[in-house]
């Protein structure tokens, strides 16, 4: 059973500062997404990383995979407090349909 | 492209009761999916359909859930009987045809109340 976890689960940042959320994920794939929740609203697509060694960068967010590590990136660079948000990874394996994480839930503060 | 719409957005109903949740997809998906989120269990995938058929029920938690797609427009999903636990909120999404490549495209969601 493929198993998808995110870290931290809660970020609390500071308004201009760096920082990462990780997903690790317990089966070889090499479809990975990111997505982004605003409270009580719906899920919204951020990036679909296909293959080892993908990077993506939409502003101040930027992802990367590595299958071979299993593991994805989610980087924040110079956070503002439009980004406050809940962030989940999702993984395929062979089927369509995609495990999600528990989601990182990201503060960020003045 | 209106996106995937659900309907309706929230519904109370008393335990015991018939529910009946709708999806229609963006046009030209093939895929469609059931999600359902809850703080304690996050987000699970309840069905999946592939060009109308469904490829995997696993994650219906009990004979109480059924969900059809009749067509390539219009999907849903019923509850009977409703009990308290099955309190959450309930996405649809849908993707394009190159499914593999492609991400999940979110309705609103409708949140159910059960009393």
């Amino acid at each position: 059973e493929l198993k998808v976890e995110q870290n931290p689960l809660f970020l609390s940042m500071q308004e201009g500062k760096n920082y990462t959320i990780y997903c690790n994920y317990s089966t070889t794939s090499d479809r990975l997404y990111w997505y982004r929740q605003d409270p009580g609203k719906s899920l919204e697509s951020l990036f679909v990383l296909l293959s080892n060694g993908a990077v993506k960068q939409e502003g101040r967010l930027m992802a990367s995979l590595d299958t071979k590590a299993r593991l994805s990136t989610l980087h924040i660079t110079a956070a503002v407090h439009d980004l406050s948000a809940t962030y989940f990874c999702a993984v395929d394996i062979i089927s369509l349909k995609s495990t999600f994480g528990d989601g990182t839930t990201l503060t960020v503060k003045p | 492209d209106a996106g995937v719409i659900q309907s309706p957005r929230h519904e109370v109903t008393e335990m015991g009761q018939e529910v009946t949740l709708r999806c229609k997809p963006i046009s030209g998906h093939n895929s469609l999916f059931w999600y359902r989120q809850t703080m304690m269990r996050g987000l699970e995938l309840l069905i999946y359909f592939n060009n109308n058929v469904p490829i995997d029920d696993s994650g219906m938690p009990e004979d109480r859930f059924s969900a059809k797609m009749p067509n390539a427009s219009f999907s849903t999903l019923k509850i009977q009987p409703s009990e308290p636990r099955d309190s959450a909120v309930y996405f649809c999404a849908s993707s394009g045809w190159s499914s593999y490549n492609s991400p999940l495209h979110f309705g609103n969601g409708t949140r159910l109340t059960v009393t």
